[in-house]
């Protein structure tokens, strides 16, 4: 079952901040997050572990919920080049070798 | 430092026709993956291999047919293709299935299907 993002899209302005949610149903080993400009390939931008601290990369970090089975990737002080729309990957109990990716959250970022 | 390659980039062909998609990775990963991405959808996996000669189906493998007859190499073939196969597909890998192991995705085909 695909976890639910939210929101579907996001407009900012430079230097305001957004967060993005990810939950799931089932229990999960990890969750994963992507970022995607239109037009490329899913970029990686950090894994967050069952068990594990919250990540951080450059002014993005994220956060995992074990009891609510939810992730949240944090933009801060977001900047043009944060544009594009970010995917949640989960691993959970019975798809273990199989990344289930959200529908995905637009983010546009304007000057 | 190539990663992920993805042959062919574009493609039209007409319903019936068929064709195969090839994904190399030169990173030595054991897992490799098939996605179709639609409008709206997210990411779907078609197929996946956890290694050389093995194949697995994942959420959407219905008209799609693939091998990993070498590690390096995951081929996606379309028998008799479908308007409804109009869609990107990205292939992707990675070294294991461990939680902590990120994907590398390649930089699709886009495929489309008169």
């Amino acid at each position: 079952q695909q976890p639910v993002q939210s929101p579907q899209a996001v407009i900012l302005r430079e230097g305001e901040d957004a967060v993005i949610n990810c939950s799931s149903s089932k229990a999960l080993y990890s969750v994963h997050w992507y970022r995607q400009k239109h037009g490329e390939a899913p970029v990686f931008l950090m894994i967050l572990l069952k068990g594990g601290e919250q990540k951080g990369h450059e002014k993005i970090s994220a956060s995992f919920n074990e009891k609510k089975q939810q992730s949240s990737l944090y933009l801060t002080a977001s900047q043009l080049s944060y544009s594009g729309t970010y995917f949640c990957g989960t691993l959970s109990s019975g798809s273990a070798r199989q990344l289930t990716f959200g529908s995905g959250t637009q983010l546009t970022v304007l000057p | 430092n190539a990663g992920v390659t993805q042959t062919p980039k574009f493609r039209v062909l007409k319903t019936g026709q068929s064709m195969t998609l090839l994904c190399a990775q030169d990173m030595n990963h054991e897992y490799m993956y098939w996605y179709r991405q639609d409008p709206g959808m997210g990411l779907r996996l078609i197929h996946y291999s956890v290694g050389e000669g093995t194949t697995a189906k994942g959420e959407v493998p219905d008209g799609y047919n693939v091998s990993r007859l070498k590690k390096q190499n995951f081929l996606l073939g379309l028998e008799s293709a479908a308007p409804s196969q109009t869609s990107v597909y990205f292939c992707a890998s990675t070294r294991t299935a461990y939680s902590n192991q990120p994907q590398h995705f390649g930089d699709g085909t886009r495929l489309s299907i008169l």
